[in-house]
């Protein structure tokens, strides 16, 4: 099973900034099969990015994926209010599909 | 638009069968080619994949819920369904069905249903 770790569990920004989101997985994810969703307080979580970097619909230009390997990345380039949230990724390489324990993005 | 709904007891006791039921409206599972995966999330924690089933029987369970799971689909009522056996506290979660497309990412979810299992 590929155990997927994000780190800080929490980060502080203010509006406007750029975030940036690790997520590393204890082996390669195949073919980059990696995907970052948002969810906010009584919420049902959302798809933000699949194959790595590849934008779901609808979702805002400002929200980018980066990555291969082991270690991947999701970038916000100006935090909005509405941002503000839980993100965890998740590896479709290898079953088990698993997910990150989430990173909690607050407001400083 | 694909649309999905969990139904299902909200209360379970220890050791009994948790059966939850997901409801696709707005589109056939058949004309889809759709994988529905299971997914839960424990209050204040993260998620956690339970199995994913293909309208047609194929099954993937998680390999740490596999000898309590079942799942199953009723094509005639646009339906897929969810057993998790001998139930604990530490089933206690909100879950979720979701499209699992091409078994990759989960790209429509439903509201998510609360379970929790107490006597």
């Amino acid at each position: 099973e590929i155990v997927l770790t994000q780190s800080p569990g929490t980060l502080s920004f203010s509006r406007g900034e750029r975030a940036t989101l690790s997520c590393r997985a204890s082996q390669t994810v195949n073919n980059n099969y990696f995907a970052w969703y948002q969810q906010k307080p009584g919420q049902t979580p959302r798809l933000l990015i699949y194959a790595a970097s590849t934008r779901a619909t609808g979702i805002p230009d400002r929200f980018g994926g980066s990555g291969s390997g082991t270690d991947f990345t999701l970038t916000i380039s100006r935090l909005e209010p509405e941002d503000f949230a839980v993100y965890y990724c998740q590896q479709y390489g290898s079953s088990p599909w698993t997910f990150g324990q989430g990173t909690k993005v607050e407001i400083k | 638009q694909l649309q999905l709904q969990e139904s299902g007891p909200g209360l379970v006791k220890p050791s009994e069968t948790l059966s939850l039921t997901c409801t696709v409206s707005g589109g056939s599972i058949i004309s889809s080619s759709y994988y529905c995966g299971w997914i839960r999330q424990p209050p204040g924690k993260g998620l956690e994949w339970i199995g994913s089933m293909y309208y047609g029987g194929s099954t993937y369970y998680n390999p740490s819920l596999k000898s309590r799971l079942t799942m199953s689909a009723d094509t005639s009522k646009n339906q897929f369904s969810l057993k998790l056996s001998s139930v604990t506290a530490a089933d206690t979660a909100v879950y979720y069905c979701a499209r699992h497309y091409n078994l990759w990412y989960f790209d429509l979810w439903g509201r998510g249903t609360l379970v929790t299992v107490s006597s």
